[in-house]
């Protein structure tokens, strides 16, 4: 669905730590995942994606899990560097969004150095 | 690089004075799409265009409007700008419609004075 929240979650981690970015997806028809990290200013950039076929997806230094049973996305950034401190959006792709990608509200991470 | 292209990227507008912000891309993809997006909120779809056929959202205010001339070119028309249309513009493309990973531009920023 569309997001309305004015104040996003922030999820603060320690530089080299690993972090772990939640989001609940509506449509449980749904059939695609992405995530997207958006830097201030800029557009969001494509992280990782991920089909319903699949439970969970490798890219570089990136993981993203996907529980269907529970309608539960996440994505889990290994030693999380500043350069990784952005907003992180989910988006979900299903025949009853019109086969368009839908916006999760987004995640504030912020990387301590 | 082949990318999504946004000009100017930051625009200046006084309230009702009609504006155009403009989007080229070099991947040649078949869709083209416009989102708004406000302060710490998801980007919003306004509508997109699958080659020429264009495609509004049901919520998309009359006042957007769009135009695609080709298919690397797509505008975003807004024809009286009212303080709420202050946002992020953001310009995305895609192969196909279904949605599959779609690419964005950085942006134009509209302040409507």
């Amino acid at each position: 669905g569309e997001s309305v929240g004015l104040h996003l979650p922030t999820l603060s981690v320690q530089e080299g730590d690993n972090s772990i970015i939640n989001c609940a997806y509506s449509n449980s028809a749904s059939d695609y995942f992405i995530w997207y990290k958006q830097e201030s200013g800029k557009g969001p950039q494509f992280i990782i994606d991920i089909r319903s076929n699949m439970d969970k997806r490798q890219g570089q230094r990136v993981t993203v899990l996907l529980n269907k049973t529970v309608k539960h996305l996440s994505l889990q950034i290994a030693a999380t560097q500043p350069g990784d401190s952005a907003v992180y959006f989910c988006a979900e792709r299903g025949m009853e969004y019109g086969n368009k990608l839908v916006f999760g509200a987004g995640t504030i991470l912020r990387v301590k150095s | 690089d082949a990318m999504v292209i946004q000009n100017p990227r930051y625009q200046v507008t006084q309230f009702g004075k009609p504006v155009t912000l403009s989007c080229s891309q070099t991947l040649n993809h078949n869709v083209m799409y416009w989102y708004q997006q406000k302060s710490s909120q998801a980007p919003k779809l306004l509508f997109h265009y699958y080659d020429k056929d264009f495609n509004n959202e049901a919520d998309t205010p009359d006042n957007f409007q769009s135009r695609r001339p080709n298919t690397s070119f797509c505008f975003l028309d807004i024809r009286s700008p009212g303080l709420g249309d202050a946002a992020m513009y953001l310009c995305a493309t895609s192969r196909d419609p279904q949605g599959h990973e779609q690419y964005f531009g950085p942006g134009t920023r509209l302040t409507v004075t």
